[in-house]
């Protein structure tokens, strides 16, 4: 798992709370992602940080909004949890230059 | 049009078989390509990564790019069950941008 924990890895929980979810690294890598996967979507970026607090928006960031203070942990958080958010979350991390992501084990989470 | 496409499968071979898989993309700008190997309720698992036109082999794994075409592709050779996953093809243009993934491929290799 390249050095990758992602926590919780279940999660349930009810519209309109808010979610954070943690992603934390044992690499030191600068580049880390959020990825939701969806049955006929595949992957979608949803927000990237290139460093201690540089973060970047990807394709679906509408309502999700993501934090790292610290280079071995980056945060997502829903303010307001939607079903539509029903998924499951993929923390990456790439070390830059000439090379590959690498992922975490996933976050499942169920908005009811 | 989605800016990476695969056939979604699922793809169902005998034991001992050669699998092709295969990606098509838009973006003639992609250079760098990668196959990730996906089990279920597991992260993906990088196979090959490889940087512009050409071929690489790993093992059973061959990872093939034709850049004219916008084409790539990943050959299993002598196949086993424990191949059975989802395989995903990824892409980007510079190493440092966003990597953009196909939708997936799910693939059975019957014993």
């Amino acid at each position: 798992d390249a050095g990758i924990t992602q926590s919780p890895r279940h999660k349930v929980t009810e519209t309109g709370t808010p979610v954070t979810l943690r992603c934390h690294q044992t690499e030191n890598h600068r580049y880390m992602y959020w990825y939701r996967q969806d049955p006929g979507h595949g992957l979608r970026l949803i927000h990237y940080s290139y460093g201690v607090k540089d973060t970047d928006k990807g394709e679906v960031s509408d309502g999700y909004s993501v934090s790292r203070s610290k280079t071995e942990d980056f945060l997502l958080t829903l303010e307001s949890a939607t079903s539509s958010q029903t998924s499951v979350y993929f923390c990456a991390i790439r070390q830059g230059g000439d090379s590959p992501l690498h992922f975490g084990n996933g976050t499942r989470l169920t908005v009811t | 049009q989605k800016e990476v496409e695969q056939d979604p499968g699922p793809l169902s071979v005998p034991e001992g078989a050669i699998v092709s898989l295969n990606c098509t993309y838009s973006n003639s700008a992609f250079q760098y390509f990668m196959w990730y190997r996906q089990y279920s309720r597991k992260g993906p698992e990088l196979l090959m990564y490889t940087y512009s036109s050409g071929n690489k082999e790993d093992g059973r794994f061959t990872a093939q790019v034709d850049k004219s075409s916008k084409y790539i592709s990943l050959f299993i050779r002598d196949s086993q069950p424990s191949d059975s996953a989802t395989y995903l093809c990824a892409m980007t243009q510079t190493s440092y941008d966003k990597v953009i993934f196909g939708p997936g491929t799910s693939l059975s290799v019957i014993p």
